[in-house]
């Protein structure tokens, strides 16, 4: 168990509609990273939040967004959703860059 | 634009034979490389890691190497065992940055 939380493990939704990711990062992580792993591919790396703030993006489509809250959980929301979102999504968090990530088990989301 | 490359897709193994993971990258900027190894159905977690002032960095049956003139790295596991048996990728990033860029990813399968 990594300490990262991701809700929920399984999503399947239509084309056009809207779903939000969920994420709770480790006990005392800042940083929230969030990753794209469609099929047979690598890690795409989607956006990163340290305590709050925005601090780099990736290949994140204008559908998508994302926030960290106070609590330091974050979202992930995907929106007008085609089939080649269809993806895990992984969420992962450190305490700072000389840390390595701790990755979640990921939302499998499936557009059909 | 795959600026980290791991060109085989899959390997197997011997048990207790050693497993060779090779990745290449192209960034020569990338100055901290890791690998993380993958179960299905989990998130990916953290195996070892190499600063680029290093040539060599080992943890127990897993070892790391380094090459900077040739953008190469290489992960080696003595002696392999069925556990090792999953998906193993390589990440880079640079000083400055929190993001990782990985790899495809190596599925390795270890035979009895």
């Amino acid at each position: 168990d990594s300490g990262v939380t991701q809700t929920p493990k399984h999503l399947i939704t239509a084309t056009g509609q809207r779903v939000t990711l969920r994420c709770s990062p480790r006990s005392g992580d800042l940083s929230v990273y969030w990753y794209q792993q469609s099929l047979d591919q690598g890690l795409q790396f989607l956006i990163h939040y340290y305590n709050g703030e925005e601090r780099a993006k990736g290949n994140i489509l204008e559908r998508f967004s994302a926030q960290q809250f106070p609590d330091l959980h974050s979202e992930l929301n995907l929106s007008s959703l085609e089939l080649g979102d269809s993806a895990l999504y992984f969420c992962a968090s450190s305490w700072d860059r000389n840390t390595e990530a701790f990755f979640g088990q990921g939302t499998r989301l499936t557009v059909v | 634009d795959q600026q980290v490359k791991q060109n085989s897709p899959s390997l197997s193994v011997q048990e207790g034979r050693i497993s060779i993971l090779n990745c290449d990258y192209t960034n020569s900027m990338f100055d901290y490389f890791l690998w993380y190894k993958k179960y299905p159905a989990e998130g990916p977690t953290f195996l070892i890691s190499i600063s680029s002032i290093k040539d060599k960095n080992e943890d127990g049956r897993f070892t790391v190497f380094l090459n900077k003139s040739a953008k190469h790295l290489s992960l080696h596991i003595v002696p392999s065992q069925p556990g090792d048996s999953a998906v193993y990728f390589c990440a880079a990033r640079t000083s400055g940055d929190y993001k990782l860029s990985f790899g495809a990813g190596t599925t390795v399968t270890v035979r009895a």
